[in-house]
């Protein structure tokens, strides 16, 4: 069975610095990797993917993570972080051929001026 | 291209009760997916719903149950509540080809047992 652990809860950060979120995974079959980010009262917004190719992936809005088969690591980094990036970021893994996520307990981002 | 629509936004129902939830999912996905999101407990996943069948569940009780309607749309409906049923109910939906396809989520349901 796969798992994920996201071992900071909370992340506080002053705006324009820059930020790792960091997600481990484990699994003993190949997985498809995900971020999502959820704002206050909404459901969750698809952030960036890994499915294959290139291990470094980017979202539209600056965040970017790095799929690390060794370490069975995807961590997300921003290098400048805004005010409105705060949020709560899952990490998520499914398996190949499988479509259940199975989702780390949530990072809450916090950015403050 | 809309999203995925779920209804209602709130829903307060008492112990013992009965609650149906409602999804739409993006136009032309064909699965659907059910997931809890309890305070504490974090994101669980309760089922998965494609083309009008049930694919997959996870590991929750029986009086969780659900169906999935030819438009794709699909109902959770949850008996015999528990105060411990009180969380907001994700839905996604997406392509279904072989997990590589995201999950596109709803807003979700809150769902408050008294």
């Amino acid at each position: 069975a796969q798992s994920v652990t996201q071992l900071d809860s909370q992340v506080p950060v002053f705006e324009e610095a820059p930020v790792e979120l960091r997600c481990n995974y484990s699994s003993s079959v190949s997985v498809y990797l995900f971020w999502y980010v959820q704002y206050p009262n909404q459901g969750l917004q698809l952030l960036l993917k890994y499915l294959s190719g290139s291990t470094l992936v980017e979202s539209i809005n600056g965040f970017e993570a790095e799929f690390n088969k060794s370490q069975t690591s995807f961590h997300l980094r921003k290098p400048s972080v805004h005010i409105s990036d705060t949020a709560e970021y899952f990490c998520a893994v499914s398996r190949t051929g499988f479509q259940k996520l199975v989702f780390g307990t949530g990072t809450r981002l916090l950015v403050s001026p | 291209e809309a999203g995925v629509t779920q209804s209602p936004t709130h829903l307060i129902k008492t112990r013992g009760q009965q609650a149906t939830l409602r999804c739409s999912p993006i136009s032309g996905h064909t699965s659907v997916y059910w997931y809890q999101q309890a305070l504490g407990l974090g994101l669980q996943f309760l089922l998965w719903y494609d083309e009008g069948e049930e694919r997959n569940r996870g590991n929750f009780p029986p009086r969780f149950s659900g169906r999935q309607f030819p438009n794709y749309s699909s109902e959770l409906n949850v008996n015999a509540l528990e105060l411990e049923d009180s969380a907001l109910y994700l839905c996604a939906s997406s392509l279904n080809q072989g997990g590589n396809q995201p999950q596109h989520f709803g807003d979700g349901t809150r769902l408050s047992i008294l």
